[in-house]
Parts: C-alpha cells; structure tokens; sequence
C-alpha cells in the first residue's frame, strides 16, 4: 500500500524568507501524481502545486516550487519570498494512476509566518 | 462560479445516532469524493460517487454510506455513530476527464462532526 510521510510537524519562516517542507512517500507504481495542498483556518482544501510522476521537471508556481527526486521517493516543496498569508497546515499527497479521486494525504506541516 | 459547498457546517451528535451530510460540487462537476478528517490529521478517503454510483471506496465500514442524485450533488450517511467517527467530513468534487490527466480536486469547507 502507498504511505505518504510528513516528517516535520511544524515549521516556521521568517517573512520574505525560504522555507522548505520535505515529504517521502512509498509506492511500487511508476505512474503517479503528487500534490501540495495548503489548509489556511477556514479548513478548505487549496491546490498549490502538483507533479506529474512521468515529467522529470519540477513543477514551479509562482513563488512555489517542488523538488521531485522520483528514485528517492521524495517530494519537496519551497516557498520563496514567504508571506503571512502562506501561514497555514500544507499537506502532501499522493495519487496512483487510475485512481480517480482516491488521494494519500501525508500527516501535514504547520508552517507558521513570523513578521 | 459557486465552489464546491457543503452543509451544515456544525453539528453535534450522540453516540449510535445517525447523520447525514449533504455537497454541492463546483459548477460543471460531475464526480464527488468524500474524505474523513480526524484532528490533527490528513484527510482519508472514504469513497468516490460518479454516475450516481460508488466508483472506489476507502477502508471504512458499511456504516458509511453515500449517494449521488442527478445534479451531481452528493450525501453522506453514517450511522450507529461512535466517538471515532468525530471529525472533520471533506466533500471534493471534479470533473472525471480533469480527473484522469490531472487528478486536481477541489475541496469545500467541511462539515464538523462532534460524536458525544
């Protein structure tokens, strides 16, 4: 079965900083997707960024980017220029080909935003 | 464009009760998935409805059950409630062929289920 790992519960960036979240997940399949999701207080479910497991480059949006090391079965994700508005719960996730809505969420990273 | 919209918000239940809750998907949608939510947890997934029908389904018990109507919109049934069953009920709905190349979904709210 396909695990999703969060190894850092909580994480904090100083304001116009870098932080990075580190993720790992576990699967024997080679077609895949992956997924960041940020949950702000308000609980909703936000799409950051996401990576398809075929493409080797990695997925940039905005001041957001991934580091997808496919052999190592790790997934990253930088945050550049952080604002007090990214301050939320991130969550990692994994999708197997054909799986339709079925996603593997891993246990989420805190990131707090100090001014 | 109204996003993906579920309700109620809040609700309290006793133990052995049973529940229902409703989801809206985002215009244009036509697949439905429900995620259960436990406190400090990531989301797990319950099952997916398609064509008013259960197209997956997650590693939990009979007591939950789903249904999708015509337009889309979906409920979420749980009964003989238990306190485990506290949580938070994420509905995240797409469209299938989205779905199949990009797997993105798109969250509502949640509804927040206390079990006392």
């Amino acid at each position: 079965a396909q695990t999703v790992t969060q190894s850092q519960p909580e994480m904090s960036v100083q304001e116009a900083e870098t932080v990075t979240l580190s993720c790992t997940y576990d699967t024997s399949e080679s077609d895949y997707y992956l997924f960041w999701y940020k949950q702000p207080p308000s609980r909703q479910m936000i799409l950051v960024i996401r990576q398809e497991a075929y493409k080797q480059q990695n997925a940039t949006e905005n001041r957001f980017s991934v580091n997808f090391q496919k052999a190592a079965k790790s997934f990253s994700l930088k945050i550049s220029d952080s604002q007090l508005g990214d301050a939320a719960m991130y969550f990692c996730a994994y999708r197997g080909d054909n799986q339709g809505g079925k996603l593997i969420f891993g246990q989420g990273t805190e990131l707090s935003v100090k001014p | 464009d109204a996003g993906v919209t579920q309700s109620p918000t809040h609700l309290i239940k006793t133990r052995g009760q049973q529940v229902t809750l409703r989801c809206s998907p985002k215009s244009g949608h036509d697949t439905v998935s429900w995620y259960q939510q436990a406190l400090g947890q990531g989301p797990q997934f319950i099952f997916q409805y398609y064509e008013e029908e259960e197209r997956q389904r997650g590693n939990f018990p009979d007591r939950f059950s789903g249904h999708q109507f015509p337009n889309y919109s979906s409920e979420l049934n749980v009964n003989a409630l238990l306190l485990g069953d506290s949580a938070l009920y994420l509905c995240a709905s797409s469209l299938v062929g989205d779905l199949l190349f990009t797997g993105e979904l798109f969250f509502g709210e949640g509804s927040r289920l206390t079990v006392l």
